[in-house]
């Protein structure tokens, strides 16, 4: 089975500041797709950031940021210019492309942005 | 759109006792999922639907119960509570995307203490 592991239970960056959060995920799968969300603590999940396996780009939305290594399943989040809303938990997520229905999460990394 | 809507936000239960949380969703999706989510942890697949009338098992059913009778609504029963059932519960809704990302759009989540 699918595991998605993020490594950092908690993270901190200053105001301005450029923060990148690991995860790291396996898979025999070829095909998939990665997802960044950000839980704050009205803990309503919002989609940050998504990647398609079969695509070397990274993917960039704005001030956030993936870099994307398939052949060593990692899958970073980078957000620059950190501001005081981006303070929340992230979690990192894979869905197979053959199952869409499952997808796998992985236990959140908590980012304080200092001010 | 108001998106995916979820009642109640906070429930206390006694052991034994039952209830329903309520999903709704208004994108016309398919696709509705319930996760669970527990302290620390990221979430859980406990059941999804690709459409009404149709249901299937995730990774965490037991203890629970779905039905899909409308687009719109997906509700899940928790026939006899158990504290192990003490969770914060979000549902998500998708639709297919070509390409096949279907992004999952999440509830504001539904807190439940079992006692």
């Amino acid at each position: 089975a699918q595991t998605v592991t993020q490594s950092q239970p908690e993270m901190s960056v200053q105001e301005a500041e450029t923060v990148t959060l690991s995860c790291t995920y396996d898979t025999s799968e070829s095909d998939y797709y990665l997802f960044w969300y950000k839980q704050p603590p009205s803990r309503q999940m919002i989609l940050v950031i998504r990647q398609e396996a079969y695509k070397q780009q990274n993917a960039t939305e704005n001030r956030f940021s993936v870099n994307f290594q398939k052949a060593a399943k990692s899958f970073s989040l980078k957000i620059s210019d950190s501001q005081l809303g981006d303070a929340a938990m992230y979690f990192c997520a894979y869905r197979s492309a053959y199952n869409n229905n499952d997808m796998r999460f992985g236990a959140g990394t908590r980012l304080t942005v200092k001010p | 759109n108001a998106g995916v809507t979820q009642t109640p936000k906070f429930r206390i239960l006694k052991i034994g006792q039952s209830m329903t949380l309520q999903c709704t969703q208004d994108m016309n999706h398919n696709y509705m999922y319930w996760y669970r989510q527990d302290p620390g942890m990221g979430l859980k697949l406990i059941y999804y639907s690709v459409g009404a009338g149709i249901t299937d098992k995730g990774e965490v059913p037991n203890g629970y119960n779905v039905s899909r009778s409308t687009t719109e609504d997906f509700p899940l029963r928790l026939e006899l509570a158990a504290p192990s059932q003490t969770s914060v519960y979000f549902c998500a809704s998708s639709q297919p995307e070509r390409g096949g990302l279907g992004t999952q759009y999440f509830g504001p989540g539904t807190r439940l203490l079992v006692l």
